[in-house]
């Protein structure tokens, strides 16, 4: 069983740039969550994707945005990129449904300067 | 390097003494409450949930306890070794209607030789 991998790991940008992280979910599971968490703090949802669609939204605004592919693997990207994005981007996987445990990937390490 | 919780409330135990980690959860109506562990540099890892129709439930070395009257989870850990310092994470999900889980601000255990 592969279990939740993103890439890159580590990626330094610049304030008004634009990234993209990517995800890949766990064998067999169809739903695909991004979550950022800010030094110190948990965990904060940004959206969910079901089934290619957006199946939920956090507070954060349009210039995060997402996708997912027919193989359930996943991208975030954010637009215009400001000093307050610099967080640790998570990628979570799980099977559809409300109540379904999260499997979590490593992350991706975004420093904005 | 630290990626998570330089400034987290931390709970320092004895090699083999029991741990317990508290956790508020904020809305009565959240009836599925999930555990997280996360290692420096990775990201969160499952130990074990709880529905809001049980008040305990027991794992390996695990055990989660809810009281809904007072909107507190709590994790036991029996004996804990080296390896179970980290920083744990309660997280509950959200109303009905939405897919998000809402994560706690988390607790570092650290365990003294």
């Amino acid at each position: 069983e592969t279990g939740v991998t993103q890439s890159p790991t580590h990626l330094i940008k610049t304030r008004g740039q634009q990234v993209t992280l990517r995800c890949s979910s766990q064998s067999g599971h169809n739903t695909v969550s991004w979550y950022q968490q800010a030094l110190g703090q948990g965990p904060q949802f940004i959206f969910q994707y079901y089934r290619e669609e957006e199946n939920g939204r956090g507070n954060f605004p349009p210039r995060f945005s997402g996708l997912q592919f027919p193989n359930y693997s996943s991208e975030l990207n954010v637009n215009a990129l400001e000093l307050d994005d610099s967080a640790l981007y998570l990628c979570a996987s799980s099977l559809g449904g409300r109540n379904e445990k999260l499997f979590f990937g490593s992350g991706t390490q975004l420093s904005v300067l | 390097g630290e990626s998570v919780g330089l400034h987290l409330p931390t709970l320092s135990v004895q090699e083999g003494d029991n741990s317990i980690i508290n956790c508020a959860y904020s809305n009565s109506a959240s009836d599925y409450f999930i555990w997280y562990k996360q290692e420096s540099g990775k990201g969160p890892q499952f130990i074990i949930d709880i529905r809001s129709n049980m008040d305990k439930r027991q794992g390996q070395r695990v055990t989660v306890l809810l009281n809904k009257t007072v909107k507190h989870l709590s994790l036991q850990i029996a004996a804990t070794q080296p390896g179970d310092s980290a920083v744990y994470f309660c997280a509950e999900n959200a109303p009905s209607g939405t897919y998000k889980y809402i994560f706690g601000t988390g607790t570092r255990l650290k365990v003294l030789a």
